[in-house]
């Protein structure tokens, strides 16, 4: 089966660091991805894991452990324009179609 | 650069009537394109995605059915709709060499 589990909610404040994580069972995989998506909008795009590691993209940082199942989203500096709903997806083995968590709501206060 | 429109913004429909959402790509050829539905709530599903004219693959069974007659136009129909179709509809297209999608605006569909 597939599944992939966030938590569904977070906080943190300005200026803060706050970590994403998400966890994957799926019956192949090529690839994770994590979007953004603000209240009524279509989610953007943020990153793409394809092999182990960190990918640092400015202020956005994404983790990929293939062995664990596991990825982190990590977000520095925290604004206020970051809070959004953040969704963990993994692309499947033929490549043709991605899956997507539930999505984690972050939540940045002053 | 590649854009993605998809029309109307929102919509709002009595059950029963019928349905089309309609979603072009601009600035790119031959693109895997997708139909998602986010229910209030719930995470993303894929509905329908389409890896050229005419090819269709379908993820749940419904009564949505999805078309490309171009190869930069996708549409999303329903001969009947139900209240369980209210949702945000959106369109997403695949740029090949990274598999990374991107969406369209989306639609908010109402059913009353």
């Amino acid at each position: 089966g597939q599944n992939i589990d966030q938590p569904t909610e977070m906080t943190a404040t300005e200026g803060a660091i706050v970590q994403i994580n998400c966890t994957y069972q799926t019956s192949g995989f090529n690839g994770l991805f994590w979007y953004q998506q603000h209240a009524g909008e279509a989610p953007t795009f943020l990153s793409y894991n394809v092999l182990d590691g960190l990918e640092e993209k400015g202020r956005f940082s994404s983790f990929l452990s293939r062995s664990k199942g596991y990825s982190y989203l990590l977000l520095k500096e925290l604004q206020m324009k970051d809070s959004a709903s953040y969704l963990c997806a993994v692309l499947n083995q033929a490549g043709t179609a991605l899956i997507f968590g539930k999505g984690t709501t972050l939540s940045v206060s002053s | 650069s590649q854009t993605i429109h998809q029309w109307p913004a929102t919509l709002v429909q009595p059950v029963g009537s019928p349905l089309s959402l309609e979603c072009t790509v601009e600035g790119t050829s031959n693109p895997n394109l997708y139909w998602y539905r986010q229910a209030a709530g719930r995470g993303l599903q894929l509905l329908f995605y389409s890896v050229g004219i005419g090819q269709i693959s379908s993820e749940v069974p419904q009564n949505l059915s999805a078309s490309r007659p171009q190869d930069r136009q996708f549409i999303l129909s329903s001969k009947k709709l139900l209240l369980s179709d209210s949702g945000f509809y959106l369109c997403a297209w695949t740029e090949r060499t990274t598999d990374t999608q991107y969406f369209g605006p989306g639609t908010r569909l109402t059913v009353l």
